[in-house]
């Protein structure tokens, strides 16, 4: 069964800017989230999205946005990127809904804003 | 506020010898635990939780709830454990997972 897969796998950016990653999940799981990683700030949640639907968000500004499409891959876009951006953005995918459920983690993407 | 704290960022032990991950948590209510694990080059992976009450790889964790602790404990390091441990803590009314900052291991031969 093919993993998680993200694209793509490595960005750079200027401030201002916008941008949009992909996470496809392992098939049949119906669960997408997304994290932030930052050597600083470790690992943060975004968000998790079920059926299309967001079901779960994180303390992010509404810069960082997503959405889920019928086949279950998601799309996170953050708007007017600033420095502070820069990070490993991770995708997960689970069967069911909720993080108690085992999550499969995507490679991520990293994302430079200069 | 809910938090996690690994208070390690980096663990070196022998082959070998025992090795205790320490995790402790804050939250009021009845917690979820995990440990996730990212060996080099891999993705991160869960290694076990704590519902489970199972062994991955020699590798076991008590929930301590009078300390609020998940430590992850095994007797005989192997070079093969050397890794990025994550300890997460699923809580709340929305459940979302909330992470430690990692500790990493080192296995020396």
């Amino acid at each position: 069964k093919a993993g998680v897969t993200q694209t793509p796998r490595y960005l750079i950016k200027t401030r201002g800017q916008q941008v949009t990653l992909s996470c496809s999940p392992i098939s049949g799981h119906r669960s997408v989230s997304w994290y932030q990683q930052t050597p600083g700030q470790g690992l943060q949640f975004l968000f998790e999205y079920f059926s299309e639907t967001q079901r779960n968000k994180g303390n992010f500004p509404g810069r960082f946005s997503g959405r889920q499409f019928s086949n279950s891959r998601s799309e996170m876009n953050v708007s007017t990127l600033e420095l502070g951006d820069s990070a490993l953005y991770l995708c997960a995918s689970s069967l069911f809904q909720g993080s108690y459920n085992e999550q499969f983690f995507g490679p991520g993407t990293r994302l430079t804003v200069l | 506020a809910q938090r996690v704290t690994q208070p390690e960022k980096l663990l070196s032990v022998f082959k070998g010898a025992p090795v205790e991950l320490k995790c402790n948590y804050s939250y009021s209510g009845s917690p979820e635990l995990f440990w996730y694990v990212q060996y080099s080059r891999q993705r991160l992976q869960l290694l076990l939780r704590h519902i489970s009450r199972e062994s991955i790889k020699g590798f076991t964790a008590d929930l301590n709830k009078g300390e609020t602790s998940f430590h992850l404990k095994k007797p005989f390091a192997q070079e093969e454990d050397s890794a990025m441990y994550y300890c997460a803590l699923s809580a709340g009314n929305n459940r979302k997972l909330i992470w430690g900052l990692g500790t990493s291991l080192a296995v020396n031969p």
